[in-house]
């Protein structure tokens, strides 16, 4: 079992840039999210996703920041253009299925800082 | 709506010292309760669970009880070490897919 794999592990980018980060679930897991954390609001739902389908995007800070998941595979959160605030580590996590015996199988993040 | 209350770290204690993490949840219906733990540059990680009242979760040494009428879930273990040194988040899953979290309460065991 690989885990979830993220990368990259650490963005430094400028104020305006666009910003991809990647995750790769676990195999065979068909749920994913993406979460943010910051100290000041601790972790946020952003986008959750039921075999490959967005099902709940209301956690997105606003139009800047969408999300894909192309195949069971593969997913990417972009923010285009990025900004300061932006700047968190960001999580992708993985289960299987959505009921009470499905842990979250966390990635080790994308930390993102914006200048 | 449902949320998790955790008491404010950061939590300093010497090793082999007894931990309590204080976790106190306001939800609807009967929620899964969840301690998961995050080490320096890691995600987090699932530390223990229980689904339903009277249920004690426990793993690693560390144990927390689901109390409906006091609505809380406190982690505790007997004896720390260093190498628990971390943050750990209480979370709550009512009935859909979303973990609600906790600020998250940060562990530092010295020596």
């Amino acid at each position: 079992d690989a885990g979830v794999i993220q990368s990259p592990r650490h963005e430094v980018t400028e104020m305006g840039q666009e910003v991809t980060l990647r995750c790769k679930p676990i195999s065979g897991h068909n749920s994913l999210f993406w979460y943010r954390q910051t100290m000041m609001r601790g972790l946020e739902l952003l986008i959750y996703f039921n075999n490959n389908v967005p099902i709940d995007d209301s956690g997105m800070p606003e139009d800047r920041f969408s999300a894909k998941m192309p195949n069971a595979s593969f997913s990417t959160l972009k923010i285009q253009p990025s900004e300061p605030r932006d700047s968190a580590v960001y999580f992708c996590a993985s289960s299987k299925g959505q009921g009470y015996n499905s842990p979250l199988h966390f990635g080790n993040g994308t930390r993102l800082t914006v200048t | 709506g449902d949320s998790v209350t955790q008491m404010e770290g950061p939590v300093t204690l010497s090793e082999e010292a007894f931990l309590t993490i204080n976790c106190t949840y306001t939800a609807t219906g009967y929620p899964s309760l969840f301690w998961y733990v995050q080490y320096p540059g890691e995600g987090l990680q699932l530390l223990l669970k229980a689904t339903k009242a009277d249920d004690k979760g426990s793993n690693k040494g560390f144990e927390a009880t689901y109390r409906k009428e006091t609505t809380s879930f406190h982690l505790e273990k007997g004896s720390v070490q260093v190498s628990d040194s971390a943050v750990y988040f209480c979370a709550l899953k009512n009935s859909g897919y979303a973990l609600n979290f906790g600020k998250g309460t940060s562990l530092l065991v010295t020596p």
